[in-house]
């Protein structure tokens, strides 16, 4: 167990649909960071926040978005889901704010299914 | 943008081989991490890696930071069949921001028993 929660497992819901992913890091970590895990795309970095900031921004379409509450937890929104946006969506929390040199510790995703 | 070619794709092993796979970037990572994944769960960190050369061990799990800072490699001694899984090395680029900086992830090596 990584400590670090991911809800729902998983999530079935329709196209144009919008659904949102919960994650709590390891108790400590103040950086959160959400992954998009496909078959043909591999682990995909969305985006990071640390302390309640973004921090960095990766290959998220403009339909995602993500917060940082006070109390650590982030909230991943999908939007207008289309058939695409079926994957694996993890979340990843670390202690510090500089993602280098750091080691990202994994919750068990979120396995979204648009249909 | 950064990216880790990772291999073989896949492998099969036999219980007591040897197993060996590489991560090769065509830039410099500060740091090299190599995770595990079992189906429906998060990717597991083995062994992080943080300076050029670099020899870590863990258990029966070995792994180097190249010289040149852009590959890494991991041996798995003696497999048993909890091995089986998929393997991911994942790196730190230069710079922090934007996407860089960022842990990015190989495609990952699929390890499967002998039939």
């Amino acid at each position: 167990d990584s400590g670090v929660t991911q809800t729902p497992k998983h999530l079935i819901t329709a196209t144009g649909q919008r659904v949102t992913l919960r994650c709590s890091p390891r108790s400590g970590d103040l950086s959160v960071y959400w992954y998009q895990q496909s078959l043909d795309q591999g682990l995909q970095f969305l985006i990071h926040y640390y302390n309640g900031e973004e921090r960095a921004k990766g290959n998220i379409l403009e339909r995602f978005s993500a917060q940082q509450f006070p109390d650590l937890h982030s909230e991943l929104n999908l939007s207008s889901l289309e058939l695409g946006d079926s994957a694996l969506y993890f979340c990843a929390s670390s202690e510090r704010g500089r993602p280098t040199n750091e080691k990202l510790f994994f919750g068990s995703g979120t396995q979204l299914s648009v249909l | 943008g950064q990216q880790l070619n990772q291999s073989p794709q896949s492998m099969f092993i036999q219980e007591g081989e040897d197993v060996s796979m590489n991560c090769t970037s065509s830039s410099i990572f500060n740091t090299w991490l190599w995770y595990k994944q079992d189906p429906g769960e998060g990717p597991v960190l083995l062994i992080a890696l943080y300076k050029a050369g670099e020899l870590t061990s863990n258990g029966r799990l070995t792994a180097q930071f190249g010289i040149t800072r852009k590959d890494s490699f991991l041996n798995i001694s003696a497999s048993i069949p909890s091995d089986v899984g998929i393997y991911f090395c994942a790196g730190h680029g230069l710079g922090y921001g934007g996407s860089q900086g960022n842990l990015i992830f190989g495609k990952g090596t699929k390890l499967s028993v002998k039939p």
